[in-house]
């Protein structure tokens, strides 16, 4: 079964520039996260999809990020411009929350590495 | 105060030790706890969940303090594979947000 897939593995822009991130989770998980990793820190949770509704997005820095779950399905992470401090791993997870349990199994994808010059 | 805290480290020890990491959280309605593993330059995975009587699962145990509102995670008979970052992760009031602390880096050595 294939794991949480992510695009592209790496991207280096200048600052000010966009760019987008796409994440396809695991068939059947309902709930989609992306996080922030910067180096020497965990992973900084930046919302969090149930089906295609976001039901925390409070961390989202919304002047210049944006994210979407169309269908519920893939997610894409955007940020326009970028700023140097953007500069950091950019991980999409995605498990099955249900019926009141969460197993706390996330499952990642390798994570985007951005670099803003 | 941060909603997850660790101390990050570096724990240093040789093969053989035993070695413990303690996690503290400020939410006391969270009931769901977890320590994963990330190994340099990859993505974390889950090492073992922490249940409130404590668990184990070969040299790793895992236990929980609610009244102190920490978790620990002792490791015995360190291997060389053991180095790697461990994080603490909180499903912060037990609302479905897995909240991730900082990390600490263990590093054994021959």
């Amino acid at each position: 079964e294939a794991g949480v897939v992510q695009s592209p593995r790496y991207k280096i822009i200048e600052k000010k520039q966009p760019v987008a991130f796409w994440c396809n989770p695991i068939s059947g998980h309902n709930t989609l996260y992306w996080y922030l990793q910067n180096l020497g820190q965990g992973p900084e949770l930046l919302i969090r999809y149930e089906n295609e509704e976001a039901v925390d997005d409070s961390q989202l820095p919304k002047d210049r990020f944006s994210a979407e779950r169309l269908k519920g399905v893939d997610s894409t992470l955007k940020i326009q411009p970028a700023e140097l401090g953007d500069s950091a791993v950019y991980l999409c997870a995605s498990s099955y929350h249900g019926g009141g349990q969460n197993t706390g199994e996330l499952f990642f994808g390798e994570g985007s590495r951005l670099t803003v010059l | 105060r941060k909603e997850v805290e660790q101390d990050p480290g570096p724990f240093n020890v040789p093969e053989g030790a035993t070695v413990a990491f303690n996690c503290t959280y400020s939410n006391s309605a969270s009931q769901s706890f977890f320590w994963y593993r990330q190994d340099c330059r990859k993505e974390p995975k889950l090492l073992m969940s922490v249940y409130s009587s404590g668990n184990e699962d070969g040299r790793f145990t895992a236990q929980l303090n609610r009244a102190s509102q920490y978790i620990s995670l002792l490791i015995r008979d360190s291997k060389l594979s053991d180095s790697a970052t461990y994080l603490c992760v909180v499903d912060v009031g037990n609302t479905g947000k897995l909240i991730f602390g900082q990390g600490t880096t263990l590093q054994v050595k021959p």
